[in-house]
């Protein structure tokens, strides 16, 4: 499936540092969304990358995909105590978004 | 002005029972769907309508039935309730062809005593 399957885990910083997580999928995909979910809280679209991109921005948000290595990975600059929150990303192919567990982002003051 | 919205919030019930979770977004999208996020938050696709027609079911017990009575509804129907689908339930939306993103409502969750 193309379930996307998001590392690490957990993630703890301190703001103001960079935080990186990374997304593996299995199949081919005609995009891949990344999503943001506060405690308590359903998902929040943060960005979304075609298959024939290899890198997109969105204010302090950076994103790349490698089709060939079936992975992206999303990086959050400069991190706020508000980013604290688990991050998703969903690999999206006929018509199915296969979200995996997420990584929970910490980002201490 | 919620855009999607599924309620109850929260739901507690005993064993055995039957409930529903209902669901409305008033973006005028064509596609909506049922997720099931687990305790470890893992969230699993559960079924999509498009246009009131069914496009995903994927493997889920014949005690969950979805319906859709128009394109901005999307019920949730569950029959003898087991401990094991204790969870958080999110509907979402989203228009095909266009821009794909899903907007989620904000869950509900089903604790089953």
């Amino acid at each position: 499936s193309q379930q996307g399957e998001e590392d690490p885990q957990a993630l703890s910083i301190q703001e103001g540092e960079n935080a990186t997580m990374n997304c593996s999928y299995k199949t081919s995909i005609n995009n891949l969304q990344w999503y943001r979910q506060n405690s308590g809280r359903g998902l929040v679209h943060l960005i979304l990358i075609r298959s024939n991109e290899r890198e997109k921005h969105s204010g302090r948000l950076r994103v790349t995909l490698d089709t060939s290595k079936k992975s992206s990975s999303l990086l959050i600059t400069a991190s706020r105590a508000a980013d604290t929150a688990s991050y998703f990303c969903a690999p999206e192919g006929w018509g199915k978004f296969q979200f995996g567990a997420g990584t929970q982002v910490v980002v201490t003051p | 002005d919620t855009a999607v919205s599924q309620t109850p919030k929260y739901l507690v019930t005993q064993m055995g029972n039957d409930k529903s979770i209902k669901c409305e977004q008033n973006l005028g999208h064509d596609t909506m769907y049922w997720y099931k996020q687990d305790s470890k938050k893992f969230l699993k696709i559960m079924f999509s309508y498009n246009n009131k027609e069914l496009i995903i079911n994927e493997t889920v017990p014949n005690r969950f039935s979805p319906k859709s009575p128009d394109k901005a509804h999307l019920n949730l129907h569950i029959n003898s309730l087991e401990l094991g689908d204790s969870a958080v339930y999110f509907c979402a939306s989203s228009q095909r062809d266009r821009d794909e993103k899903l907007f989620f409502g904000s869950g509900t969750q089903l604790s089953v005593l």
